[in-house]
């Protein structure tokens, strides 16, 4: 089975502290994927990466930045967390054909 | 305009129902399409490819239509169990791109 994991499943930060969001997969998937979730919005894509050093832009990076330094890990760093990316944050991987998630970290940001 | 549509719902159905949820997408060239359900405060699970010929697992039917580039799932015999929110995706090169979901719940 597919294995995405998620460092946290619950996180509380301070306003203006930088947040660091690992996200783990055991299949060598290629590609990896960063959304939030928030009601009525649907799942939206911060950042991707096809590939160990490559990142792009999703729809809605600012705010965010992403390290890719091993095939396996992905990473999601808000650089100084604002109330407004308090969120439940979705880590995927994919193959060709499909996309697995990890169960997600709530971040609350104060 | 969104590259995926889905009426978020919500649909309240008694047990033993018939229920059907659409979604559109409006990339032509999107190459795979998947339902998705999703668990209240967990990760959206895969349910189901789509396949041009419609495919069929158990009480759920999954229809793609590319002429009119719209994806369906047909849920048979509603149980309590099928309470969840229910989000359509569509590959499309590298990018997956998802619906907001539709909420599902059957009511005893």
């Amino acid at each position: 089975d597919v294995k995405v994991t998620q460092s946290s499943r619950y996180l509380v930060k301070r306003t203006g502290e930088k947040v660091f969001l690992e996200c783990v997969q055991d299949m060598d998937h290629e590609n990896m994927f960063w959304y939030r979730q928030d009601p009525g919005l649907g799942l939206r894509l911060i950042y991707f990466s096809y590939d160990v050093k490559m990142k792009e832009k999703g729809d809605i990076p600012e705010g965010y930045s992403v390290s890719r330094e091993k095939k396996e890990r992905f990473s999601l760093i808000l650089e100084s967390a604002s109330t407004n990316q308090t969120s439940m944050y979705l880590c995927a991987s994919s193959s060709i054909t499909e996309q697995f998630f990890g169960p997600g970290t709530r971040l609350t940001v104060l | 305009r969104k590259e995926v549509e889905q009426d978020p719902g919500p649909f309240n159905v008694p047990e033993g129902a018939t229920v059907a949820f659409n979604c559109t997408y409006s990339n032509s060239a999107s190459q795979s399409f998947f339902w998705y359900r999703q668990d209240c405060r967990k990760e959206p699970k895969l349910l189901m490819s789509v396949y041009s010929s419609g495919n069929e697992d158990g009480r759920f039917t999954a229809q793609l239509n590319r002429a009119s580039q719209y994806i369906s799932l047909l849920i048979r015999d509603s149980k309590l169990s099928d309470s969840a929110t229910y989000l359509c995706a569509v590959n499309t090169g590298n990018q997956f791109y998802f619906g907001t979901g539709t909420s599902l719940t059957v009511i005893p």
